[in-house]
């Protein structure tokens, strides 16, 4: 079955900077890749995905990039704010599975 | 406001009690999925249901037992847990068929002593 690794774990980065989240995936069938942001005491809310067509989406301050060949897909997001602040998930599967989850990575934004 | 609603958001239980947790969603969907969250451990998928039908279940212990009455309700019903079963559960839907988002309630803490 699928397997999802994240890294890092935890990230600190200083408001204005950049921050970068990398999953590796092991199916390669997988062919849909959704990120996630989970604030403290709330579900986790989609927040950027990208389908195995395409190699890259962007959606203002936030950015996905999907390498096939290599499995690895990433979340960059610029010009971080502390409301950026959260635990951030990738997640993959392929069309009639449920969705595999990475660890997740802990971003903290100091002002 | 999400579109996915979990009562109650907080439950402390003994061992020897049973209780159920709810979730209710608005958003037409037709799968409905049970998630747990343990500290350091990635999002582990419990239940399954698509379109009122159980379609996966991820050798969770008996003692946990899912309910899908209609594509709008899901319940988990809990009896003789143990304290390792101590963990934030997460209700999610989505549209069958196909890949597509997952839409995920806030949860529901639970807490066995």
């Amino acid at each position: 079955g699928e397997n999802v690794e994240q890294h890092p774990s935890t990230l600190s980065v200083q408001e204005g900077d950049s921050a970068v989240i990398k999953c590796t995936y092991s199916d390669s069938a997988s062919n849909y890749f959704p990120w996630y942001k989970q604030e403290l005491g709330k579900g986790p809310q989609l927040i950027i995905d990208i389908r195995s067509n395409v190699g890259e989406k962007k959606d203002q301050r936030i950015a996905v990039t999907l390498n096939k060949t290599a499995k690895h897909f990433s979340l960059h997001i610029t010009e971080t704010q502390p409301e950026d602040s959260a635990v951030y998930f990738c997640a993959a599967s392929q069309a009639g599975t449920a969705l595999i989850f990475g660890k997740g990575t802990t971003l903290s934004v100091s002002s | 406001e999400t579109g996915v609603t979990q009562t109650p958001r907080h439950l402390v239980m003994g061992m020897t009690n049973k209780k159920s947790l709810k979730c209710e969603q608005h958003l037409g969907h037709n799968a409905m999925y049970w998630y747990k969250q343990s500290a350091k451990k990635p999002l582990e998928l419990m239940f399954v249901y698509s379109l009122e039908e159980r379609v996966e279940n991820n050798s969770v212990p008996s003692r946990f037992s899912p309910e899908c009455p209609n594509s709008s309700h899901l319940f988990l019903h809990l009896h003789t847990l143990q304290p390792e079963d101590s963990a934030l559960y997460l209700c999610a839907s989505s549209q069958v068929g196909g890949t597509g988002p997952l839409h995920f309630g806030n949860g529901t803490r639970l807490t066995v002593t």
